[in-house]
C-alpha cells in the first residue's frame, strides 16, 4: 500500500451510464494526477493537478471530467464512455517540484471495462 | 510520437543470471529518468532513477545506466530473482507544469524470471 487509494478496484459500465472514480492521499502531496493504461502501450498522463488547480489537460475528451476539490481528492467523473475507454486507470501523487520529487506514488489503479 | 520506447515488449531470464532491460528517448530535454515497477493488479512503484549529470546509478541489485549521446538508459538486474517478474515501466522528466512533474513513460517490458 503506498499511500494512495482509489475505488473502485473494478468498474464494469454500459456507454449510457455516469460513473466516477475517486482517489485520495493523505501524504502531504500537493499535485495529483491521472493516467491511463491501456494494453501494450505507455501510461497516458491526463490530467495533473497542482495545489488543486488542474494544470495539464492532454487532449483528453470531455466525456472524461476531473474534480479536485482539495489536495488530498482527486475524483475522474466518466459519461457516455466508449468501449475502448477500457483501461487501467491510475492516481499519482507527488510534492513539490525538483528531481528529489519525481517519484510519483500510483495508487492500485481502477481496471475499467465498457460495454 | 513516443518520446520515451521500449522496444521490446518481453524478456525472459534464467534465476541468477543478469537482466537487462533497455529503453530509449528522443527529447533531450529530458534531464531525470526513472524505472517503476508494476505487478498484477496494483499500480507502479518506484525502482530507481538517475540525473542526467550522471552515467550510472546503483542500489543494491539494481544498476540504470544512461548514455546522453546515445540517448539510451538501461537498468540492470543481478542477480535476478524470481520476484522480479514484473512490468517494468521506463520514465523521463524534464517538462516542470507549474511545480508538478510531467514523466513520460515507455510502454513497459514484461521481464519473466525462470527457475
Amino acid at each position: 500500500e503506498t499511500g494512495v487509494t482509489q475505488t473502485p478496484r473494478h468498474l464494469v459500465m454500459g456507454m449510457t451510464n455516469k460513473k466516477s472514480l475517486k482517489c485520495e492521499q493523505h501524504l502531504g502531496h500537493n499535485a495529483m494526477y491521472w493516467y491511463k493504461q491501456s494494453a501494450k502501450k505507455p501510461l497516458e498522463l491526463m490530467f495533473v493537478y497542482n495545489f488543486k488547480e488542474q494544470t495539464e489537460n492532454n487532449s483528453v475528451p470531455s466525456r472524461f471530467s476531473p474534480e479536485c476539490p482539495n489536495s488530498s481528492h482527486l475524483f475522474l467523473h466518466l459519461h457516455t464512455l466508449q468501449p475502448e475507454d477500457s483501461a487501467l486507470y491510475l492516481c499519482a501523487s507527488s510534492y513539490d517540484r525538483g528531481p528529489t520529487n519525481e517519484k510519483l506514488l500510483f495508487g492500485s489503479g481502477t481496471q475499467l471495462s465498457v460495454l | 510520437d513516443q518520446q520515451v520506447k521500449q522496444n521490446s515488449p518481453s524478456l525472459s531470464v534464467q534465476e541468477g543470471r543478469i537482466s537487462i532491460l533497455n529503453c530509449d528517448y528522443t527529447n533531450s530535454m529530458f534531464d531525470y529518468f526513472l524505472w517503476y515497477k508494476k505487478y498484477p493488479a496494483e499500480g507502479p512503484t518506484f525502482l530507481i532513477s538517475i540525473s542526467s549529470i550522471k552515467d550510472k546509478n546503483e542500489d543494491g541489485r539494481f544498476t540504470v545506466f544512461l548514455n546522453k549521446s546515445a540517448k539510451h538508459l538501461s537498468l540492470h538486474i543481478v542477480p535476478s530473482q524470481p520476484g522480479d517478474s514484473a512490468v517494468y515501466f521506463c520514465a523521463a522528466s524534464g517538462v516542470e507544469i507549474q511545480g508538478a512533474q510531467k514523466l513520460v513513460f515507455g510502454q513497459g517490458t514484461r521481464l519473466t524470471i525462470n527457475p
